[in-house]
């Protein structure tokens, strides 16, 4: 099992580029998201997708899209990059517990830079 | 919206010695979770807390679900180099479940060092 795969672990971009970060889940769970982790902050959920063609949006969900047509996939698409979306950002896939909470596993990250 | 207020937001540790951390919340969770993040990597769930009261241990890691269900503690024993890391509490109720697609909410996490 690879669990939560993430691609590019780094990424530099200039202001206007746009760019897609891939996210693969081999653990056939249903419930996948996206965070972004800046200093001080947090994880703060910009994006969630609770099944196949299912997508809504989190806390920061601006300047980003997200879609989902397979279980496996997650990718998330920055349309025109700002400075304000440098940041290191997780993808996360989870099952749930008895209580309902979703149990996160998170890939690796993906640390972005936008010039 | 709901918060989660984490302290301290940094500590040094020096082999040996026991740290605690914790979490309080401006509302009730069901369900408490404690993940570490080392460098580059994501975070990893540690423990995972059920009910008001509940005690669980994970090695030398320890965390307790608050009587109120407004908090959380963590606690490391006898640290040792390798427990440096960010350690993130997450929290989780039953209200998310139609509000927000079941989304946890993240402490700002405690940045654990090596005392120099």
């Amino acid at each position: 099992n690879a669990g939560v795969t993430q691609t590019p672990k780094f990424q530099v971009l200039k202001t206007g580029q746009s760019m897609t970060l891939q996210c693969a889940q081999d653990m056939n769970h249903e419930y996948m998201s996206w965070y972004r982790q800046d200093p001080g902050m947090g994880l703060r959920l910009i994006h969630y997708s609770v099944g196949a063609g299912i997508t809504d949006q989190g806390e920061v969900p601006n300047g980003y899209n997200v879609s989902r047509s397979t279980t496996e996939d997650f990718p998330l698409r920055l349309l025109s990059a700002a400075p304000s979306q440098t940041s290191v950002y997780f993808c996360a896939s989870s099952y749930r517990l008895r209580s309902g909470a979703n149990v996160l596993t998170f890939g690796a990250g993906s640390r972005l830079t936008v010039l | 919206g709901q918060q989660l207020n984490q302290s301290p937001q940094s500590m040094f540790i020096q082999e040996g010695e026991d740290v605690s951390m914790n979490c309080t919340s401006s509302s009730i969770f069901n369900t408490w979770l404690w993940y570490k993040q080392e460098p580059g990597e994501g975070p990893v769930l540690l423990i995972a807390l059920y009910k008001a009261g509940e005690l669980t241990s994970n090695g030398r890691l320890t965390a307790q679900f608050g009587i109120t269900r407004k908090d959380s503690f963590l606690n490391i024993s006898a640290s040792i180099p390798s427990d440096v890391g960010i350690y993130f509490c997450a929290g989780f109720d039953l209200f998310m479940i139609k509000a927000a697609g079941n989304k946890l909410t993240f402490g700002g996490g405690t940045r654990v060092l090596v005392k120099p």
